[in-house]
């Protein structure tokens, strides 16, 4: 069974950081692209960033380019996501995302999200 | 940027009526190298995360229900809802994977 599992959102100070995490099993990890995709707070989904599967490719939203930085552990089995100089409105629930490797371009398993709140 | 944009906002519909969702991209989604429209549908229950339900435009995901399709090609795109059942009331978004940044549209909320 695909199971994702978010870590490592809470309460930060404007200006602050905070590293997420996800743990992947049930699946090939290191043959996946990766993604994190947040949702504010009674909002719509906006894509945050992307990782390809040996991590040496990576892409971001203007929104969070120069701040964020995703990474991956593939001996973990683990996805991360480096925010830094975060800003109130960061705050929303960070989802990881499985991008399989057979070419539908579709995001087929989502974890259950961790909240990352942005408040002085 | 290719931006997303759904309509209705939201919709209600009597169960076991039809509802119909309508999306549009800002640039054309269809790839002719693969002949794929890099096109999906995701429907979101409160509380919880997205469900993949259509992708390329118009093929299923395993184990959706048949009573949700989706059409359309380039800029335009259909997902329809043949017969509303009470377990279908959520939030549908369409979503663009055909160049980066991946965007999503405002999504719309059916309920009946």
């Amino acid at each position: 069974e695909v199971q994702l599992v978010e870590s490592g959102g809470g309460l930060v100070q404007p200006g602050g950081s905070l590293r997420l995490s996800c743990a992947a099993s049930g699946f090939t990890f290191r043959s996946c692209w990766m993604h994190w995709v947040r949702q504010a707070p009674g909002k719509g989904l906006v894509w945050v960033s992307r990782i390809n599967p040996d991590g040496s490719n990576t892409d971001y939203a203007d929104s969070v380019k120069g701040r964020f930085t995703i990474s991956r552990d593939n001996a973990k089995n683990t996805l991360y996501l480096q925010m830094n100089s975060l800003r109130a409105e960061d705050t929303a629930v960070y989802y990881c995302i499985r991008d399989p490797v057979d070419g539908r371009r579709a995001f087929d398993f989502w974890g259950q999200g961790t909240m990352v709140t942005v408040s002085s | 940027d290719i931006v997303m944009t759904q309509s209705p906002d939201s919709l209600a519909v009597s169960l076991g009526e039809r509802a119909t969702i309508n999306c549009k991209s800002s640039q054309s989604v269809f790839s002719s190298s693969t002949n794929k429209n890099y096109l999906t549908w995701y429907q979101q229950k409160p509380g919880q995360p997205p469900k993949l339900l259509i992708y390329w435009a118009s093929t299923r995901e395993y184990g959706v229900p048949d009573r949700f399709s989706g059409s359309g090609s380039g800029t335009d795109f259909t997902l329809t809802i043949s017969s509303l059942q009470a377990e279908d009331v959520a939030v549908y978004y369409c979503h663009q994977y055909y160049s980066v940044p991946l965007t999503f549209g405002p999504g719309t909320k059916v309920d009946f």
